[in-house]
């Protein structure tokens, strides 16, 4: 059972399009990340996000955590070539070190 | 440069011969933890160790096995591999608190026919 749901699986959109993806859960998270992973390397994270509402901008990318803490999401805006990557949520719904994850969202920036 | 080794990057096996994919970290990280990526079904947690003999179940525990003699190494023993374990392999490292991020290895791709 997969705590993390993301959702799109799969995105696929032209240079210069915007896109969301969504991680939502029916459980309470303290703390969200969102990692980036590479064709033949591991994630590497983006941004923690910790309190409820709490917004953060990493220059194009721009990250929402609800204010109840069950879900966040991840916006690109203007996607670049750069942007394609699998795109996962994790966090720990109870006791620290069950760090969980979702199972990803493909995203694919076409020039 | 901080980072988190793993070895190999891949490997073919045989079912039932014994092997361990090895796990290093040079950041003095107290948590470790390894994770299976397959198609579809994302990360998913096998062991994971808070400190020196420390270690505790994943949600994917079953035919593996874990130890934490020293706080860099933190190797996956697969006694008895089968499979349903070919699988992409990580390893991670982190500091307290839990919402610092974790540090991947490169992953090993381990096939068993």
């Amino acid at each position: 059972t997969q705590l993390l749901e993301q959702s799109p699986q799969f995105l696929s959109i032209q240079e210069g399009e915007n896109l969301t993806v969504y991680c939502n859960s029916s459980s309470v998270f303290s703390s969200l990340q969102w990692y980036r992973q590479e064709p033949g390397e591991g994630p590497v994270l983006l941004v923690t996000v910790v309190t409820g509402g709490e917004v953060k901008k990493l220059k194009r990318l721009t990250f929402q955590f609800g204010d109840a803490r069950k879900d966040s999401s991840l916006h690109i805006t203007a996607a670049q070539p750069g942007d394609t990557g699998l795109y996962l949520c994790a966090g720990e719904p109870d006791s620290w070190g069950k760090f969980q994850f979702g199972a990803g969202t493909q995203v694919v920036v076409t020039p | 440069e901080a980072q988190v080794t793993q070895n190999p990057r891949y490997l073919i096996t045989v079912t039932g011969k014994k092997l361990t994919v090895t796990c290093s970290q040079n950041m003095n990280h107290e948590y470790m933890s390894w994770y299976r990526q397959d198609p579809g079904l994302g990360l998913r947690q096998i062991y994971y160790s808070m400190n020196v003999e420390v270690t505790d179940k994943g949600d994917v525990p079953e035919g593996y096995k874990v130890s934490r003699k020293e706080k860099r190494n933190f190797p996956l023993i697969l006694e008895s591999p089968s499979p349903n374990q070919t699988s992409l392999y990580f390893c991670a490292s982190g500091t307290q608190p839990y919402n610092s991020p974790l540090h991947f290895g490169n992953g090993t791709r381990l096939t068993v026919t």
